[in-house]
């Protein structure tokens, strides 16, 4: 069964910094792009940020480049989310999803995280 | 543009046909996926690849995509359908993913 379990949420005043992860089971962790979804309170879905298979690529909203950094440690099926400089409007439930290629050449998210929320007070 | 524009509502009578539309210039070249979510639950893949559903979707969820629309049908739809559903599909301008904001179904 595939699983993603996001941790690392918590209260965090404005200007600090919080490390997410996502712990991945039940499948090839190694072999898929691996994104971050976030959703503040009452609000819709907006992609933050992916990872590539072996962690050679990354790619960022505009919102948070030069702010967060994604890594992954394929040896310990992990994917992370370094958040620095946060402000308040980064305070979201954020999701971790794997992804897969349609025949268009677009991502789809098949699986889901259950979310971890982050609260930042300004 | 990048934007996927969505209703923020819709309603419809309990087993009774209701789309939920989605635009945007990028659906003219990329196919949207469609996620359901409910209050504190996660998002689940619904639709895929303009009419693909994933193992466990019931078949009454359907898709289709015509010019810069995308639409999810639901045929004949359940109590359980009420959620809010987003569409998916990739910014033309910066290849990133991008999300609809969202169209909340009320099942009455």
């Amino acid at each position: 069964e595939v699983q993603l379990v996001e941790s690392g949420g918590g209260l965090v005043q404005a200007g600090g910094s919080l490390r997410l992860s996502c712990a991945a089971s039940g499948f090839a962790f190694n072999r898929y792009w691996t994104h971050w979804v976030r959703q503040s309170p009452g609000k819709g879905l907006v992609w933050v940020s992916r990872i590539n298979e072996d962690g050679s690529s990354t790619n960022y909203a505009d919102s948070v480049k030069g702010r967060f950094t994604v890594s992954r440690d394929n040896a310990k099926n992990t994917l992370y989310l370094q958040m620095d400089s946060l402000r308040a409007e980064d305070t979201a439930v954020y999701y971790c999803a794997r992804s897969k290629v349609g025949v268009t050449n677009t991502y789809y998210f098949d699986y889901w995280g259950q979310g971890t929320l982050v609260t930042v007070s300004s | 543009s990048s934007e996927l524009t969505q209703d923020p509502a819709v309603s419809v009578a309990l087993g009774q046909t209701v789309r939920v539309t989605c635009q945007g210039d990028s659906l003219r070249t990329y196919y949207a996926s469609w996620y359901q979510q409910k209050p504190g639950q996660a998002p689940i893949l619904v639709i895929y690849d303009k009419n693909n559903r994933p193992s466990g979707i019931p078949d009454r969820f359907s898709g289709s995509s015509s010019g810069n629309t995308a639409s999810l049908t639901i045929t004949g739809a359940q109590a359980e359908d009420e959620a809010d559903y987003y569409c998916n599909s990739r910014d033309i301008n910066s290849n990133h993913p991008v999300f609809g904001g969202g169209t909340k179904l009320t099942v009455l």
